[in-house]
């Protein structure tokens, strides 16, 4: 299995500009979740998908970020306009979660890579 | 605010010895994990242990769990160099939202050869 997929791995942008951050969860996983990691805040949760339907977005910072899921097999973070206080690095992670919108698992999550995001 | 507070923040051993990080949490969980970072790199799942569970194992590592003290240790065995990384716990709720895992700042193992 080729694990959970991020593009780009890193992203420099100038201040004002659009970002999008994609992801490719691990196949069969229900749960999608987007995450930011940042030194001061540490590792904060930002939005979570079951069956490709936004669950939580309480942790969206603003109304600058937007997620979407079209497919099982695809998920998109937007910046839009990006500033130089959104610089982190941005995690993708896929469980394997309960199908039928039933409450969800809390198992094991798969982590990407990650995109370090530099805005100018 | 972190559910999950790591201590030490750092530290740093010789290869071979043992490492231990501790986690407190502040409210009831359904399980608890441990992940590793390792430098620019995404965390990988290392070891879940449920509520009802009070210590686990897995190759070089064990993690205990006391509940009424609602506090965890990793432990790793005979260090190498390779483990150097950070470490994360990540407490899953036993409430509404136990989809959420909410993960501490972490602590960063150096394992010098």
């Amino acid at each position: 299995d080729a694990g959970v997929i991020q593009s780009p791995r890193h992203e420099v942008t100038e201040m004002g500009q659009e970002v999008t951050l994609r992801c490719k969860p691990i196949s069969g996983h229900n749960s999608l979740f987007w995450y930011r990691q940042t030194m001061m805040r540490g590792l904060e949760l930002l939005i979570y998908f079951n069956n490709n339907v936004p669950i939580d977005d309480s942790g969206m910072p603003e109304d600058r970020f937007s997620a979407k899921m079209p497919n099982a097999s695809f998920s998109t973070l937007k910046i839009q306009p990006s500033e130089p206080r959104d610089s982190a690095v941005y995690f993708c992670a896929s469980s394997l979660g309960l199908a039928g919108g039933g409450r969800p698992s809390t198992d094991t999550q798969y982590f990407g890579p990650g995109t370090r995001l530099t805005v100018l | 605010s972190q559910q999950g507070e790591e201590d030490p923040q750092a530290l740093s051993i010789q290869e071979g010895e043992n490492a231990t990080m501790n986690c407190s949490y502040k409210t009831s969980i359904n399980n608890l994990q441990w992940y590793r970072q390792n430098s620019g790199r995404g965390l990988v799942h290392l070891i879940l242990i449920r509520s009802n569970e009070r210590e686990k194992h897995s190759g070089r590592l064990r993690v205990t769990l006391d509940t009424s003290k609602k506090s965890s240790s990793l432990l790793i065995t005979a260090s190498r160099a390779a483990d150097t990384a950070s470490y994360f716990c990540a407490t899953a709720g036993s409430g509404a939202g136990s989809y959420q895992l909410t993960f501490g700042k972490g602590t960063k193992l150096s394992v010098i050869p």
